[in-house]
């Protein structure tokens, strides 16, 4: 089945830029979008649609797409933003959806 | 105030059925989807399937095709994921979340419930 790749962890020190992929065939057919995940909390939506930011979601968080990779990146990292991150999307003909192996992002 | 509500913890042996739900509240149930959510111990999400609680369509992922059902009760807004015959790899922590639809597109998961942790062990 289909499947998009992320990488396990990237590290950043605050203030620092973080860029997290997320590669996957479909992607230039199907939105992404990304959750956020800290320790024993439910996921949280801070990007969908590729690119747009939900209320509530601070600027330093925002997305790209080009070709089958899409991109969130985090400006000026503070220390909350220490989680794991999932991308999310669909196959590419939208049946079923599936998510990334997840990143660990690590605020030095 | 939108919200999801899942049942609580279960303990539970292998070969025994299980049905967790998820109350959604807040909002117009039978307008939106419902998806399941799996996360392994010390592991990632995984998508498992979604249903529209207005019709009851439903939609697998290959992985969890024919492993599990989803059904949803509009008349009490509630969705429902179960097992026949439960495994000790279906040990886990299980997500409810209201998807909300994208034209052409698969949606997004916008609210989430608490989770539903099941133990399956002998």
């Amino acid at each position: 089945s289909y499947e998009l790749t992320q990488p396990p962890s990237v590290s950043v020190s605050p203030g620092q830029t973080a860029r997290i992929t997320c590669s996957g065939d479909a992607l230039p057919k199907q939105y992404a979008y990304w959750y956020q995940q800290k320790p024993g909390q439910a996921p949280v939506l801070v990007i969908y649609k590729d690119s747009e930011r939900p209320s509530g979601i601070p600027e330093r968080f925002s997305g790209s797409s080009s070709g089958t990779t899409v991109t969130l990146t985090i400006s000026g990292v503070q220390a909350e933003d220490e989680a794991d991150y999932y991308c999310q999307s669909a196959d590419s003909s939208g049946t079923y959806g599936v998510f990334g192996g997840g990143t660990k992002l690590t605020v030095l | 105030e939108v919200q999801l509500v899942q049942s609580g913890a279960e303990v539970k042996k292998p070969g025994e059925s299980l049905k967790i739900s998820c109350k959604g509240s807040g909002y117009s149930f039978t307008n939106y989807w419902i998806g399941w959510v799996r996360q392994m111990p010390g592991k990632g999400l995984e998508w498992m399937g979604i249903i529209y609680t207005g019709d009851s369509d439903t939609r697998y992922s290959p992985s969890f095709q024919g492993q599990v059902t989803i059904s949803a009760d509009k008349s009490i807004s509630t969705a429902y994921l179960q097992w026949s015959s439960l495994k000790a790899s279906d040990t886990a922590m299980y997500y409810c979340a209201r998807q909300l639809a994208v034209a052409g597109n698969m949606g997004y998961f916008d609210y989430w419930g608490q989770g539903t942790l099941v133990t399956v062990s002998s």
